[in-house]
């Protein structure tokens, strides 16, 4: 079963626009993922929020995490044509420790 | 430094038939999984490994077997091939389970006809 959903399946935006992406799950967790698929190819970790961070940050990466409306969201600024991606969420959590992933949000940047 | 390589990156087979997925990463990492992703879908689990040696179940992981007689590999059989098992397979690595982030291949695509 899929822990975490995204929204929106797909998002387009203009060069220079901010991207944001959210994720919902279900259960308790103990951190949250961000992973980057560019098409044909395999994910790339972007981002972990631990579940007692609110916000992180790295580059032009912004994450929130709120464990009481079991919500996250994934910010990028000043978006690039590169951006272009297929973006998901993965939640840790339960005994097993096993990466649960969401289905992914589609974003394209237009040059 | 390759990271996560799977072997092969396209494969076709007919129903019935048997393959071999190979995924090998050179990180010294203990934690391997197999997912596959279907369009639409996110990764779902089939197998993983916490050490050589050892394997466990995923989500999915019926109609695959898993071997990891080596640090390095994590080897994902089909023994009877079936059109529903057409996909994307992923191999990741990581260095422990305690929610560490993943290194993944880029992937195998397989086609059962």
């Amino acid at each position: 079963s899929q822990q975490g959903e995204e929204d929106p399946q797909a998002l387009s935006i203009q060069e220079g626009e901010n991207a944001t992406m959210n994720c919902s799950y279900k259960t308790s967790i103990n951190n949250l993922q961000w992973y980057r698929q560019n098409s044909g190819r395999g994910l790339v970790h972007l981002i972990l929020i631990r579940s007692n961070e609110r916000e992180k940050h790295s580059g032009r990466l912004r994450v929130t995490l709120d464990t009481s409306k079991k919500s996250s969201s994934l910010l990028i600024t000043a978006s690039r044509a590169a951006d272009t991606a297929s973006y998901f969420c993965a939640t840790d959590g339960g005994s097993a420790r096993q990466l649960t992933f969401g289905s992914g949000t589609q974003l394209t940047v237009l040059p | 430094n390759a990271g996560v390589t799977q072997t092969p990156k396209f494969r076709v087979l007919k129903t019935g038939q048997s393959m071999t997925l190979l995924c090998a990463q050179d990180m010294n990492h203990e934690y391997m999984y197999w997912y596959r992703q279907d369009p639409g879908m996110g990764l779902r689990l089939i197998h993983y490994s916490v050490g050589e040696g050892t394997t466990a179940k995923g989500e999915v992981p019926d109609g695959y077997n898993v071997s990891r007689l080596k640090k390095q590999n994590f080897l994902l059989g089909l023994e009877s091939a079936a059109p529903s098992q057409t996909s994307v397979y992923f191999c990741a690595s990581s260095y422990d389970q305690g929610g560490r982030p993943q290194h993944f291949g880029d992937g195998t695509r397989l086609s059962i006809l």
